[in-house]
């Protein structure tokens, strides 16, 4: 069964600043999907990005950034030019792609909290 | 706002108490799901209602009861809850069999079973 593993229950970042948050995940697989979404306050869970792991390109988004390492099963977020409305719970995701019909079942990790610092 | 409506936002039940949850999508999507959110648990997926099929978490208590009457509306029935059933219940919906698959989410019912 896969797994997904975030080691860090809390970070915290200056505004403007850079932050990565980290995310390993296990699996035997080798095509799948990884996500990071984002739950502020108002409890509505937020895709900021997504990586398909048979593309060796690191996925972008603005501001947000991964460093995928298929390799060593590792999908860190990177968060540039922090703001005070990225405080949030985020969480990192896997989905297998053989399943058929629909595909929603992602393994989430526990989460991390992080805080900006005005 | 991304479509997916959740109601109640929250909601207080005694463990006798028989309620409902209520979701309701407005994007077109064929596939729609509940999950738990518990304190320091990972999010856990329990209902899948994907191409009028159901696919469930064998794991979940049979004292919650999901409907899909149709591809926009989704029900949690909850009966004879216990107070480890206190929990943000999270609705979801896609767009199944799409490779670019992607998960819009309502804001969710904060539930307390007392």
């Amino acid at each position: 069964a896969q797994t997904v593993t975030q080691s860090q229950p809390e970070m915290s970042v200056q505004e403007a600043e850079t932050v990565t948050l980290s995310c390993t995940y296990d699996t035997s697989e080798s095509d799948y999907y990884l996500f990071w979404y984002k739950q502020p306050p108002s409890r509505q869970m937020i895709l900021v990005i997504r990586q398909e792991a048979y593309k060796q390109q690191n996925a972008t988004e603005n501001r947000f950034s991964v460093n995928f390492q298929k390799a060593a099963k590792s999908f860190s977020l990177k968060i540039s030019d922090s703001q005070l409305g990225d405080a949030a719970m985020y969480f990192c995701a896997y989905r297998s792609v053989n399943y058929g019909g629909s595909q929603g079942n992602l393994i989430f990790g526990k989460g991390t909290k992080l805080s900006v610092k005005p | 706002e991304t479509g997916v409506t959740q109601t109640p936002r929250h909601l207080v039940m005694g463990m006798t108490n028989k309620k409902s949850l209520k979701c309701e999508q407005h994007l077109g999507h064929n596939a729609m799901y509940w999950y738990k959110q518990s304190a320091k648990k990972p999010l856990e997926l329990m209902f899948v209602y994907s191409l009028e099929e159901r696919v469930e978490n064998n794991s979940v208590p049979s004292r919650f009861s999901p409907e899909c009457p149709n591809s926009s509306h989704l029900f949690l029935h909850l009966h004879t809850l216990q107070p480890e059933d206190s929990a943000l219940y999270l609705c979801a919906s896609s767009q199944a069999d799409s490779r670019g698959e992607k998960l819009f989410f309502g804001s969710g019912t904060q539930l307390s079973v007392l």
